[in-house]
């Protein structure tokens, strides 16, 4: 199984709504990625899960709150968002959170598209 | 700090056509990996490739090659006889110590039947 899930695919909701992005990967990854993508633009880094524990919080508004249950699962729960958080919001994982001897590469799953009105 | 920049932001080939994605990255440390992704329509962003700042050797597979020159900071990307299944935007990345991967603008590579 080499495959990161996330649910749901397209998501609309109003600016007082809480809600809940999920990802899933049973490669035994280690790491675990939550990236922002605006249209025409590249992916940028959110927040990383290393060993369920959050290691890289890339200074996100509170409205985002992450989430890692156990180290197949990561969330992104949303509340008060606001229209320009509507984006595409990408998922992945690696084996472990690169350090000095080397780069891992990320899956990525295919995104959850998030609409804010 | 370490940068990406990919010039090209759209291309349009008619299939068959050869095709090359630029990239030029900017860092200061001596050991990185440069990776390149693809992104389809359907959005999740496929690994194409990785390569150590060490291993200045050229590969092929298949269709695709890349060109790694560390005195020009660049590593081209290659697509040979494109075909319409090859449309999507490509994106080069850099990566190194104690870093997360930083992307180039991404690149959009439209083939024509």
């Amino acid at each position: 199984d080499t495959e990161v899930t996330q649910t749901p695919k397209h998501l609309v909701m109003g600016m007082t709504n809480k809600k809940s992005l999920k990802c899933e990967q049973h490669m035994g990854h280690r790491a675990m990625y939550w990236y922002k993508q605006k249209a025409k633009k590249p992916p940028e880094l959110m927040f990383v899960y290393s060993y369920e524990k959050l290691s890289i919080n890339e200074s996100v508004p509170s409205r985002f709150s992450p989430e890692c249950p156990n180290s197949s699962l990561l969330n992104l729960h949303l509340h008060a968002l606001q229209p320009e958080d509507s984006a595409l919001y990408l998922c992945a994982s690696s084996p472990r959170v690169a350090g000095a001897g080397g780069a891992n590469v990320l899956t990525f799953g295919a995104g959850s598209r998030l609409t804010v009105l | 700090a370490q940068k990406v920049t990919q010039a090209q932001t759209e291309i349009s080939v008619v299939e068959k056509e050869d095709v090359t994605l630029d990239c030029v990255y900017e860092t200061r440390d001596t050991t990185y990996y440069l990776f390149w992704y693809k992104q389809p329509p359907s959005g999740e962003l496929v690994f194409l490739i990785r390569r150590n700042s060490f291993d200045e050797q050229n590969e092929i597979s298949g269709r695709y090659s890349w060109n790694f020159q560390k005195s020009t900071s660049s590593f081209n990307f290659t697509i040979t006889a494109s075909q319409v299944v090859d449309s999507a935007v490509y994106f080069c990345a850099l990566h190194n110590a104690g870093n997360m991967l930083t992307f180039g603008g991404g690149t959009r590579l439209m083939v024509k039947p």
